[in-house]
């Protein structure tokens, strides 16, 4: 069973660009989450999505961000007119639908570098 | 709203000997505690879970939590540090009347076991 899978691993972007996270949940997992870790610092967490719901976007930035997870396909964050203060590591968790273990398992993560 | 605190940046120990890093919560219904650990350039390996039963909980590679209720902590401890467990390690707490499912996490404790 394959872990969570994001990608890129890396991604530079110029300052105003667009970025876009890519993030797979293990197989059979519905429920998905975004989180951002800055330089040495804790994770925050941003968005909480089951399949074609955002249910708790309470960490998001008001501007320029927005998450989804669609039906088919993996979710996606996505960052537009990215600036250097967006630069930072941006991880994917996901878990199981029917669980009463509530861990969270974790992607290797996508490394932003706006220049 | 949920808090943790990790008193400590970095804690240091030699191998062989015992360790402990310190974590500390604020909920305000009953907690679910984990530990997970970072190494370098990685995503998050979960560790262990406190979710209900026993104050004392046995995960991953030898380490072990004690839930203590009345202190509000959950300090993770190895009997016996290895040079390969010097990583970043976070604790991390739900609230389980959290319906956003989302994890709080600690700043972090950095481990350096030196031989």
């Amino acid at each position: 069973n394959a872990g969570v899978m994001q990608n890129p691993r890396h991604l530079v972007r110029r300052r105003g660009q667009e970025a876009r996270l890519r993030c797979s949940p293990m197989k059979g997992h519905s429920h998905v989450y975004w989180y951002r870790q800055l330089p040495e610092e804790g994770l925050k967490f941003m968005v909480y999505l089951q399949k074609e719901n955002i249910i708790d976007e309470s960490g998001m930035p008001k501007e320029r961000f927005s998450a989804e997870f669609p039906k088919e396909g993996p979710s996606i964050l996505r960052i537009q007119q990215v600036v250097r203060g967006d630069s930072a590591a941006y991880f994917c968790a996901s878990s199981p639908w029917k669980t009463s273990s509530y861990e969270q398992y974790f992607g290797p993560g996508t490394r932003l570098t706006v220049t | 709203a949920q808090s943790v605190a990790q008193p400590e940046d970095q804690v240091n120990v030699a191998e062989g000997n015992p360790l402990t890093v310190k974590c500390t919560y604020s909920v305000s219904g009953n907690p679910y505690l984990f530990w997970y650990v970072q190494y370098p350039n990685r995503g998050l390996q979960f560790l262990l879970k406190y979710i209900t039963g026993d104050n004392l909980v046995k995960g991953s590679y030898g380490f072990e939590a004690e839930f203590n209720k009345s202190q509000t902590s959950f300090h993770l401890k190895k009997p016996s540090a290895l040079v390969s467990d010097s990583a970043l390690y976070f604790c991390a707490v739900r609230d389980h009347n959290n319906a956003g499912n989302m994890l709080t996490f600690g700043g972090g404790t950095r481990l350096m076991v030196k031989p």
